[in-house]
């Protein structure tokens, strides 16, 4: 997907570690999101941020923490992983906030296996 | 709780035929509305976006419609082609808060020869 990518696109890993996914976008986009899809559900937010350091929670926010420290990186951290967190995983981007006619970018994901 | 629900969960068509999937919502007041086509392991691509205002949206062969008053959206894809095959998700924007998009579970459609 033009301007923006995630890395990596797959990772398995075990119980109980801390894992780092990382959206990189080039288009200057003032905010980002981080969601997760799985079956059975539409995609849910995780966090969002309108800005450097600029952070808020979304709704199934436990157990995920993020950081922005640059405007083009917006990274996901699950603390301690656990198989319910697996689950494929999306950052999007968006140049206004969503409840304006803003363009809304979705990533390729990262599909995250816990074991 | 706002929701936006999509039906058929997964529909069937052969190739160059017509097809409309639907999406019903309770957001309200809601600021605009969505539909994204995502394929297999791809992240979803928008396709329309509609304000509150507006009924209908084209995209090529995608025309979305929406009925503000019943609250329902479709969207009609005009003569299938197998590029088709993918999740159609609809999403909404509640009005005033900015980033809680609701979105529908999505319809799989397999277009198939």
């Amino acid at each position: 997907d033009a301007g923006i990518t995630q890395s990596p696109r797959h990772k398995v890993t075990e119980t109980g570690t801390p894992v780092t996914l990382r959206c990189h976008q080039t288009e200057n986009h003032r905010y980002m999101y981080w969601y997760r899809q799985d079956p059975g559900h539409g995609l849910r937010l995780i966090h969002y941020s309108y800005g450097v350091k600029d952070t808020d929670k979304g709704e199934v926010s436990d157990g995920y923490s993020v950081s922005r420290s640059k405007t083009e990186d917006f990274l996901l951290t699950l603390e301690s992983a656990t198989s319910s967190q697996t689950s494929v995983y999306f950052c999007a981007i968006s140049d206004g906030w969503p409840g304006g006619d803003y363009g809304y970018t979705f990533g390729s994901g990262t599909r995250l296996t816990v074991v | 709780k706002n929701q936006v629900e999509q039906s058929p969960q997964s529909l069937i068509i052969l190739e160059g035929k017509n097809c409309t999937l639907q999406c019903n919502y309770t957001v309200s007041p809601f600021s605009n509305l969505r539909w994204y086509k995502q394929d297999t392991g791809r992240g979803p691509v928008s396709l329309t976006i509609m304000t509150f205002s507006e009924n209908t949206k084209s995209n090529g062969r995608y025309t979305a419609t929406l009925d503000a008053d019943t609250k329902q959206s479709s969207l009609h894809i005009t003569a299938s082609q197998l590029s088709d095959s993918a999740s159609y998700i609809c999403v909404v924007s509640p009005k005033g808060t900015a980033s809680k998009l609701t979105f529908g579970t999505g319809t799989r459609l397999q277009v198939t020869l």
